[in-house]
């Protein structure tokens, strides 16, 4: 059964860098994209970008300036990057399993991230 | 960004009636259309990929039809177990866009 499972801090400073990891389990990061999806109650659910086993990744353009998809094949394991966060970056965010790179049908519990002084 | 509208944004209905959601797209996005139910505090599941296709485990009384821009979500039968918030998700262009949820409550 495939699974993810993400960490990262809770709390960030305005102006500060947000970084959360994903682990894969029971897949294989090959044929698939590993995406980062956030929900916040004023944007609803909004696509972060998504990264395949080579390192190709796309981005929101509306957050592209800022984020930073990278992997670790060797421990499948994928990371989430924000720089110059503010307010309006509080939110919880998910790692998702993009299938084909369409549909999202693996999802991580969420972690919730505030960014406030 | 292709919009996506969800209606209507909440509906209560009883147990065992039929409800149905609305998806309507900015633009042209032929099929490429998925659903997700979210219950309070956990993540989003998908339902329904490609408008009509059921994932696995999920029960028959879901169902989704559309094409083009418009698309329909329902349920034929509501259970208590179906409280839930639903999303419909595009895929025919980046940035991927979510609809902005119906809540669904009896």
């Amino acid at each position: 059964q495939v699974q993810v499972q993400q960490w990262g801090a809770g709390l960030v400073r305005p102006s500060g860098t947000l970084s959360l990891s994903c682990a894969v389990t029971g897949a294989s990061f090959t044929g698939n994209y590993w995406s980062w999806i956030r929900q916040s109650p004023e944007k609803g659910l909004e696509w972060i970008g998504e990264i395949n086993h080579r390192g190709t990744a796309n981005y929101n353009p509306s957050l592209k300036s800022r984020v930073t998809l990278s992997l670790d094949t060797s421990k499948t394991q994928f990371s989430l990057t924000v720089t110059s966060v503010t307010a309006a970056d509080t939110a919880v965010y998910f790692c998702v399993r993009l299938r084909s790179g369409n549909f999202m049908d693996v999802w991580g519990k969420g972690t919730r991230v505030t960014v406030s002084s | 960004d292709i919009q996506m509208t969800q209606s209507p944004p909440s509906l209560s209905a009883s147990a065992g009636e039929s409800v149905t959601i609305t998806c309507r797209a900015s633009q042209d996005i032929f099929r490429y259309l998925n659903w997700y139910q979210q219950k309070p505090g956990e993540a989003p599941k998908l339902l329904i990929r490609e408008v009509s296709d059921l994932e696995a485990g999920v029960p028959s009384r879901f169902s989704g039809s559309g094409s083009g821009t418009d698309f329909t979500f329902t349920i034929s039968s509501l259970q208590p177990d179906d409280i839930a918030t639903y999303y419909c998700q595009q895929f025919e262009n980046f940035p991927l866009t979510f609809g902005g949820g119906t809540k669904v409550e009896i």
